[in-house]
């Protein structure tokens, strides 16, 4: 089945520590993404990845860093969460970058004590 | 850059139609709607390139007006399972990232 599996879906940590959200796709897919969705403010694009090893900011890249050493995955990492990281976390790919159909993970809720 | 939908949220009778409007201040080559159902993951429902196309899907149905830099998204004969959340992303030249507009919540009643 194809899919966009992400990892934790939800996860409580506290400010400071470390902390990795996994993204794997297995539809082969070149263009992968992190979005935020907070309340009323839709969905933000943290960072993209046109393909391997090619990876560039988005709207609201602060705090985080992503890599993209192989093809199928693209891991979020927050090096010393804060409180307003709090939010779910959307990761997607597609075939191609801005015209291509995006398949969203299923997210992951964050919180940040 | 940010695309600007409205109405914000909207609530409708079962039957009823809706409109979504997607504006832009740029220049857009392709317009995509996903909705996204409470507690799930946003869902792809077409993508507008332009030339002023519309699409359909089921009784949804969207145009793309390039001129206006705007889009459409038209609900016709609401259901239920219409309800959620609708997003447009913009894409501004066919090799950069979407991106979403802040979405409209829509709630369809029996």
């Amino acid at each position: 089945e194809a899919q966009v599996t992400q990892n934790p879906r939800y996860l409580i940590t506290v400010t400071g520590k470390k902390l990795t959200v996994t993204c794997s796709q297995n539809m082969n897919h070149e263009y992968m993404s992190w979005y935020r969705q907070d309340p009323g403010l839709g969905l933000r694009q943290i960072y993209y990845s046109m393909n391997v090893e090619v990876t560039d900011k988005g709207d609201v890249p602060e705090g985080y860093k992503v890599s993209r050493k192989e093809k199928r995955n693209f891991p979020l990492i927050l090096e010393s969460p804060s409180p307003n990281q709090t939010s779910l976390y959307f990761c997607a790919s597609s075939r191609t970058g801005g015209t291509g159909e995006l398949f969203f993970g299923e997210g992951s809720r964050l919180t940040v004590l | 850059q940010q695309p600007v939908q409205s109405p914000q949220a909207v609530i409708l009778r079962e039957g009823e139609d809706a409109v979504i409007n997607c504006s832009s201040s740029k220049a857009l080559y392709s317009v995509h709607w996903y909705r996204q159902k409470h507690g799930e993951a946003p869902v792809f429902l077409m993508i507008l390139l332009k030339g002023g196309e519309q699409k359909g899907h089921e009784k949804i149905s969207a145009s793309f007006n390039e001129k206006k830099q705007q889009s459409s998204l038209y609900l016709t004969a609401s259901q239920l399972s219409y309800s959620g959340t609708y997003f447009c992303g913009t894409d501004l030249s066919g090799n950069t990232p979407l991106v979403f507009g802040k979405g409209t919540r829509l709630s369809v009643i029996a």
